[in-house]
């Protein structure tokens, strides 16, 4: 099993521009769940997943959508992207009622110039 | 809201010493506790949890007692290694139907030769 996959590992960017960062698990896991990692800050979550064709609002969702394409696929999106979105960018799975414990990908590093 | 409030960091210490990180948090009801750790380039994995009171969750020679009177979820170890340098996370879910993590901001471990 690969776990939590995710992809770029690393992406630049210019102000303004756009970008999709992919997850995808093989774990069947019913929710996933994006976060942003910033120094000092622990990971705060962007959105979440709780089953397929859901997705709710996490901590700090402005500036981000999310497309929860099939039961394996939660994608991130930046339409317009700032500086401020500078970060580090895990998706996570857990199983439903499997008292949250959660499996991380490698994470995406995205600077924004 | 929910928090979770760690010690600062970085913890220097040399090998085979003991190790402690504190770890407090805030909630509702009863939340679930975990320690996650980050190695270097590396996404999060799970190192231990609890989810009541009194419960002790160890792993890998690191334990750690969720203390519901003192809302502490302390990590220790008695004799660390090199190979335990890394990030952790103290962590908390208030086990509604959301299940996203709270997360600490993390204190690094460096343990030296």
């Amino acid at each position: 099993n690969a776990g939590v996959t995710q992809t770029p590992k690393f992406q630049v960017l210019k102000t303004g521009q756009s970008m999709t960062l992919q997850c995808a698990q093989d774990m069947n896991h019913n929710s996933m769940y994006w976060y942003r990692q910033d120094p000092g800050m622990g990971l705060r979550l962007i959105y979440y997943s709780a089953s397929e064709g859901t997705t709710d609002k996490g901590e700090v969702p402005n500036g981000y959508n999310v497309s929860r394409l099939n039961k394996r696929e939660f994608s991130l999106r930046l339409e317009s992207a700032a500086p401020s979105q500078t970060s580090v960018y895990f998706c996570a799975s857990s199983e439903k009622g499997a008292m949250n414990e959660q499996f991380f990908g490698p994470g995406t590093r995205l600077t924004v110039l | 809201g929910n928090s979770v409030t760690q010690m600062e960091g970085p913890v220097t210490l040399s090998e085979e010493a003991f190790l402690t990180i504190n770890c407090t948090y805030t909630a509702t009801g009863y939340p679930s506790l975990f320690w996650y750790v980050q190695y270097p380039g590396e996404g999060l994995q799970l190192l231990l949890k609890a989810t009541k009171a009194d419960d002790k969750g160890s792993n890998k020679g690191f334990e750690a007692t969720y203390r519901k009177e003192t809302t502490s979820f302390h990590l220790e170890k008695g004799s660390v290694q090199v190979s335990d340098s890394a990030v952790y996370f103290c962590a908390l879910s208030d086990n509604t139907g959301r299940r996203a993590l709270t997360f600490g901001s993390g204190t690094r471990l460096q343990v030296q030769p």
